[in-house]
C-alpha cells in the first residue's frame, strides 16, 4: 500500500506571496492532520480534516487555511507569507478520526525569503 | 489543552547500553501514547504507541511504560545499535474527544556511538 505523499518537496517563495500545499493519503485513510515543524517549537498540530470537514484546529493565525476533497487529498494554504512561516509541513493521514494510528508524509519544506 | 514535557532533550550512549526517554502530560483525559522516530531529513515514523488500558508494551529491542496516575510515560531502547540514532518524539491524544489531534513533546535526539 503506498504511504502519505506530499507534494511539492520544497517551495522557495517571498514575504506576502501565498503557498498551498498538497497531502494525499494512504488508500482508505479518511483523515488528515497537518503538522508544522521547526526547530524552535517542534511538531505543532495545525488543523485536522475528516470526510471534507474541519474537526479541529490548532493556535495558528487566519492565514493558515486548508480543505479536504471527497477522495480525502487534502491541501493547505498559508497567505501573506511571514519569514516565520519557514518550516517543514507535515501531513498525517490515519483511517478516522478517532483512530489514533496516524502515518506521516515526507513533509513539504517551505523557505520564506 | 494537553501539554507534553520530553526529557532529555539530547542523549548520548554507547553502542549496547540502554536509552530512556520520559515524557510527562497534563491532560488526564489522554489516553493514548505514541512515539515516533524521526531520522534526519526523513518522516517521523511510528515505532510503538501504548494505550491506557495497558501498563507496559513491548516489541523487540523497544518498550514503552505508561503510569496513569502519575501522568508520565516512557520509552525504553535496549542493546543499542548506531542505526538507532535519531530524534524521538513522544505525543499523547484524547481518542474521545472524536480527533486524531496529537500533541508532542519537544524531540529527543539520541546518539549511539560505535
Amino acid at each position: 500500500k503506498a504511504g502519505v505523499t506530499q507534494t511539492p518537496r520544497y517551495l522557495i517563495k517571498t514575504r506576502g506571496q501565498q503557498v498551498t500545499l498538497s497531502c494525499s493519503p494512504i488508500s482508505g485513510h479518511r483523515s488528515v492532520s497537518w503538522y508544522q515543524q521547526t526547530p524552535g517549537q517542534g511538531l505543532q498540530f495545525l488543523f485536522e480534516y475528516f470526510s471534507e470537514t474541519q474537526r479541529n484546529k490548532g493556535n495558528f493565525p487566519g492565514r493558515f487555511s486548508g480543505r479536504q476533497f471527497s477522495n480525502s487529498r487534502s491541501e493547505m494554504n498559508v497567505s501573506t507569507l511571514e519569514l516565520g512561516d519557514s518550516a517543514l509541513y507535515l501531513c498525517a493521514s490515519s483511517r478516522t478520526s478517532s483512530y489514533n494510528e496516524q502515518f506521516f508524509g515526507p513533509g513539504t519544506r517551505l523557505t520564506v525569503l | 489543552g494537553e501539554n507534553v514535557e520530553q526529557h532529555p532533550s539530547t542523549l548520548s550512549v554507547q553502542e549496547g547500553d540502554s536509552a530512556v526517554i520520559k515524557c510527562t502530560y497534563s491532560d488526564s483525559a489522554s489516553n493514548y501514547f505514541p512515539w515516533y522516530k524521526q531520522e534526519l531529513g526523513k518522516r517521523p515514523q511510528l515505532i510503538i504507541d501504548i494505550r491506557s488500558n495497558v501498563g507496559e508494551k513491548k516489541d523487540q529491542r523497544i518498550a514503552v511504560t505508561l503510569n496513569k496516575t502519575a501522568k508520565h510515560f516512557s520509552l525504553h531502547i535496549t542493546e543499542t545499535q548506531p542505526e538507532d540514532s535519531a530524534v524521538y518524539f513522544c505525543a499523547a491524544s484524547n481518542p474521545s474527544s472524536g480527533y486524531s489531534t496529537l500533541t508532542f513533546g519537544k524531540g529527543t535526539m539520541l546518539l549511539v556511538s560505535p
